[in-house]
């Protein structure tokens, strides 16, 4: 089946790491996406890519890195200058007109 | 610049009853339209879209909903909701191209009293 996997599903960090979160589609979608949600904001835009080797910053980059070596990948690092890390974490992708959502990553770092 | 705007941020209906989630947009060309649902912890599911022509579109789950270019509003409804549907709701606008930037809204969160 086509789709969209993040991983892992739960990832609690110590203060001052980094960590990154994965997304990996075999939807052969060119453009991917990553997305911050908190409770009662919606979601907000980090970093998006519309072709491999390329991507530009959403709406809340700082503190955030991206890379998109391959067509199928999409990891996000969140760095120690996030202030506040503990989220909840939404890739997608599309091809078109529609974004996929995966099943999102939730973050604690204490 | 694109905004969507939920009035509401919780609705509770009771089992049965007819719903209507209020999605207002803010955009200087014909706007892509979207709702997606949520259900908790997970991600977000495409429940319909409109991109043009009938205004009125049908979705997945028995939603429908109505785009209206005079107010701005694409607001979806369902006429019986079920226990299932509690989940949150989230309305979306994009430019449509390639790409497809999204702007969301902050979701409305549905209760649904048995």
């Amino acid at each position: 089946d086509g789709g969209i996997t993040q991983s892992p599903k739960y990832l609690f960090r110590k203060e001052g790491q980094n960590v990154t979160l994965s997304c990996e589609q075999n939807l052969n979608h060119d453009a991917m996406y990553w997305y911050r949600q908190d409770p009662g904001q919606g979601l907000r835009l980090i970093y998006y890519s519309q072709i491999v080797n390329d991507f530009q910053k959403g709406d809340i980059a700082e503190g955030y890195s991206v890379s998109r070596e391959k067509k199928e990948s999409f990891p996000l690092t969140v760095t120690s200058a996030q202030k506040n890390p503990t989220a909840f974490y939404l890739c997608a992708s599309s091809r078109r007109d529609e974004q996929y959502f995966g099943p999102g990553t939730r973050l604690t770092v204490t | 610049a694109q905004s969507v705007t939920q009035p509401d941020i919780h609705i509770t209906v009771s089992e049965g009853a007819s719903l209507e989630l209020r999605c207002n947009y803010s955009y200087g060309a014909t706007p892509y339209l979207f709702w997606y649902v949520q259900s908790p912890g997970q991600g977000l599911q495409l429940l319909l879209k409109y991109f043009s022509g009938d205004t009125l579109v049908q979705g997945i789950k028995g939603f429908e909903a109505e785009f209206k270019r005079s107010q701005s509003s694409f607001n979806l409804r369902k006429p019986s909701v079920h226990w299932s549907d509690a989940a949150e709701y989230f309305c979306a606008v994009g430019a449509g191209n390639a790409g497809n930037m999204l702007t969301f809204g902050g979701g409305t969160r549905l209760m649904v009293k048995p």
